[in-house]
């Protein structure tokens, strides 16, 4: 089955830097991977996903880039705030399979 | 435009009993998936709801069990609780028919079995 391995698991960097998430999967079958963000005590934040027919995607400061050929994909944050401290989480899905295959998670704490 | 929502927050159960959590998922959405998350941890999957049946289900025993309403809430019981089954119930919701998994995700009801 799909395995998601992600690195580091903790981050921390000085505010204004950038920071970068790495993810690998297993699965080549895979098509869908999700970044979410969790405070703390609540639920996961859908911050951003990109589907395997695209190589990067951007929000405003985040961006997703995937690399199908070697089965990983990034998070990374520019000009990070003290808000974006959280821990952050990737995942990896196929189609008709149901389940979000998840990473362990990094903690991403921001230095003022 | 109402997100997931999930009752109770906190519940505080001793070995042995049953609980029974719920969900109700976002508006537009109709599949409901459930997922365990243990303290530092990520979310491991249970099962997901579609139509009112269970769809996939993860490696959990036959204690986890579910079900689906017909305006799509959901619940999820446990029974003869362990003091393992202390953790964070999330609950997600979905487009049943989309062809990519999009979840999003409720707060969550923290489980503590004493």
């Amino acid at each position: 089955g799909e395995n998601v391995e992600q690195h580091p698991s903790t981050l921390s960097v000085q505010e204004g830097d950038s920071a970068v998430i790495k993810c690998t999967y297993s699965d080549s079958a895979s098509n869908y991977f999700p970044w979410y963000k969790q405070e703390l005590g609540k639920g996961p934040q859908l911050i951003i996903d990109i589907r395997s027919n695209v190589g990067e995607k951007k929000d405003q400061r985040i961006a997703v880039t995937l690399n199908k050929t070697a089965k990983h994909f990034s998070l990374h944050i520019t000009e990070t705030q003290p808000e974006d401290s959280a821990v952050y989480f990737c995942a990896a899905s196929k189609s008709g399979n149901y389940q979000l295959i998840w990473g362990a998670g990094t903690k991403l704490i921001i230095k003022p | 435009d109402a997100g997931v929502t999930q009752s109770p927050t906190h519940l505080i159960k001793t070995r042995g009993q049953q609980v029974t959590l719920r969900c109700s998922p976002k508006s537009g959405h109709d599949t409901v998936s459930w997922y365990q998350q243990a303290l530092g941890q990520g979310p491991q999957f249970i099962f997901q709801y579609y139509e009112e049946e269970e769809r996939q289900r993860g490696n959990f025993p036959d204690r986890f069990s579910g079900h689906q309403f017909p305006n799509y809430s959901s619940e999820l019981n446990v029974n003869a609780l362990l003091l393992g089954d202390s953790a964070l119930y999330l609950c997600a919701s979905s487009p049943g028919q989309g062809l990519y998994n999009e979840q999003f995700f409720g707060p969550g009801t923290r489980l503590t079995v004493l």
